[in-house]
C-alpha cells in the first residue's frame, strides 16, 4: 500500500524549532518529487516547500525562506522539514505529498504544530 | 489573498450540476501550466480529484471533470450527491514565485 506518514509535530515557543520527519512507503521514493503543504486553523492549503529526487533542487514559499530547510534521504524513504524561528503565524497542519506530475497525488495523514508561548 | 481566486462557497441539490472556477493570471495558469483539483472532506487530509487540467486518478468518478482555458479553469461536478459536500482547490505552478500554488478553497454545500 502506497503510504505516507508524518511524524513531528508539537507544542513549540516562539523562536523555536522542530524538524518534521515523512516516511514512506509502498513506492519507489527516490523517483519522486516530495512536498510539504500546510494548512492553518479554520483556513486553506498553503504549499510550502518541495524536493527534487536526489535532493538537488529544492523551492520554498516566500514566507518560510531562510527558517525552514527540506531534504530527504533516500536510503530511508524519509523527507524532513526543519523549522526555525517559529512564529505564531506557522501554526498549522503540516502534510507531505508525493509530487507526480506537479499534482500532489499522495498524502499523509498530516502532523499539528502549534507555536505558542 | 491567494494567487488563484475561488469563489468562497458554492452549492447545489442532490442531482444537480454545479461548477467551481479557478482564476489565475499570465505567471501560473495562463503561462500554460498544469491545474490540479483537490477533495478535502472534513477533517481528513486531501485527495487529489483531477490532475493535468482533466484527467482523473483511478477510483474518481467521473461526475468530476476538469478543463482549461486561458488564464482560468474550472472542476465541473455533475450528479451532486451528499457525499460531494466537501471543500475543494485548484493548484498551480507560478513562475514569478518559483512555487506551487493554491486557490483558497471553495466549500460545497449540497443543499
Amino acid at each position: 500500500e502506497v503510504q505516507l506518514v508524518e511524524s513531528g509535530g508539537g507544542l513549540v515557543q516562539p523562536g523555536g524549532s522542530l524538524r518534521l520527519s515523512c516516511a514512506a512507503s509502498g513506492f519507489t521514493f527516490s523517483s519522486y518529487w516530495m512536498s510539504w503543504v500546510r494548512q492553518a486553523p479554520g483556513k486553506g492549503l498553503e504549499w510550502v516547500a518541495n524536493i527534487k529526487q536526489d535532493g538537488s533542487e529544492k523551492y520554498y514559499v516566500d514566507s518560510v525562506k531562510g527558517r525552514f530547510t527540506i531534504s530527504r534521504d533516500n536510503a530511508k524513504n524519509s523527507v524532513y522539514l526543519q523549522m526555525n524561528s517559529l512564529r505564531a503565524e506557522d501554526t498549522a497542519v503540516y502534510y507531505c505529498a508525493r509530487d507526480r506530475l506537479g499534482g500532489l497525488d499522495v498524502w499523509g495523514q498530516g502532523t499539528t504544530v502549534t507555536v505558542s508561548s | 489573498q491567494s494567487v488563484l481566486t475561488q469563489p468562497p462557497s458554492v452549492s447545489g441539490a442532490p442531482g444537480q450540476r454545479v461548477t467551481i472556477s479557478c482564476t489565475g493570471s499570465s505567471s501560473n495558469i495562463g503561462a500554460g501550466y498544469d491545474v490540479h483539483w483537490y477533495q478535502q472532506l472534513p477533517g481528513t487530509a486531501p485527495k487529489l480529484l483531477i490532475y493535468g487540467n482533466s484527467n482523473r486518478p483511478s477510483g474518481v468518478p467521473d461526475r468530476f471533470s476538469g478543463s482549461k482555458s486561458g488564464t482560468s479553469a474550472s472542476l465541473a461536478i455533475s450528479g451532486l450527491q451528499a457525499e460531494d459536500e466537501a471543500d475543494y482547490y485548484c493548484q498551480s505552478y507560478d513562475s514569478s514565485l518559483s512555487g506551487s500554488v493554491f486557490g483558497g478553497g471553495t466549500k460545497l454545500t449540497v443543499l
